[in-house]
């Protein structure tokens, strides 16, 4: 692993089911992101952490839960998903928190139909 | 609110200069990010800026006017893998990132 992994690259969900998007990065960094990209709209915060075992909220939580078990991995889950979850998911992470460079992994593209 | 706005589009031909730019109202100011994002990959890092001026990087140069809330990307010389869309972000009074739309530049030969 070199970076930050992502998986799956894509997935075709059906409404109501349960996802969990995996995210490992093997830089050592102490912060960590989930973002979801929609055509138009600029990159938004679902979640993040600034070290394992600490979470918190971003711009649009609501249906999404992660966990920070360790500091390498940092796992999205969709309890219940429903089409508006439908997105391009980007999980990052910095070495230095809000002012340091964002290393993304390449995406998850979900479909949930 | 917070604010970022960016064109939406841009065309540019090969061999000139375009110049990008981002205005930005927020709760704060941490410095201000630019990354480039290919069509169908991750966003990868071009410039930070926190103090006023500009910032040269081989082709691409970034500029900042805290007081203004401004900052613009100067690619000179452009190539066809240029082509892409530009996302300007500001780190807010939280350290919290706030991100632009993007602009795609389209790159014509």
């Amino acid at each position: 692993i070199a970076g930050i992994t992502q998986a799956p690259t894509s997935q075709i969900l059906a409404a109501g089911r349960r996802m969990t998007l995996r995210c490992t990065q093997d830089m050592r960094h102490n912060a960590m992101y989930w973002y979801r990209q929609d055509l138009g709209l600029g990159l938004r915060l679902i979640h993040y952490s600034n070290t394992a075992g600490t979470t918190g909220k971003g711009e649009v939580p609501d249906g999404y839960s992660v966990s920070r078990a360790n500091t390498d991995d940092f796992p999205l889950t969709l309890a219940s998903a429903v089409p508006s979850q439908t997105s391009v998911y980007f999980c990052a992470s910095s070495g230095q928190g809000g002012t340091g460079e964002l290393f993304f992994g390449e995406g998850s593209r979900l479909t949930v139909l | 609110g917070q604010n970022i706005d960016q064109p939406t589009e841009m065309t540019a031909t090969e061999g000139a200069i375009v110049q990008i730019n981002c205005t930005y109202q927020t709760s704060g100011f941490n410095g201000l990010f630019w990354y480039q994002q290919h069509a169908g990959e991750a966003p990868t890092f071009l410039s930070y800026n926190v103090l006023d001026g500009l910032e040269e990087k081989g082709r691409f140069s970034s500029f900042l006017s805290r007081s203004k809330g401004y900052s613009y990307l100067l690619l000179k010389e452009l190539q066809m893998k240029d082509s892409a869309s530009y996302l300007c972000a500001v780190v807010d009074s939280n350290y919290q990132l706030i991100w632009g739309a993007g602009t795609k530049l389209i790159i014509k030969p």
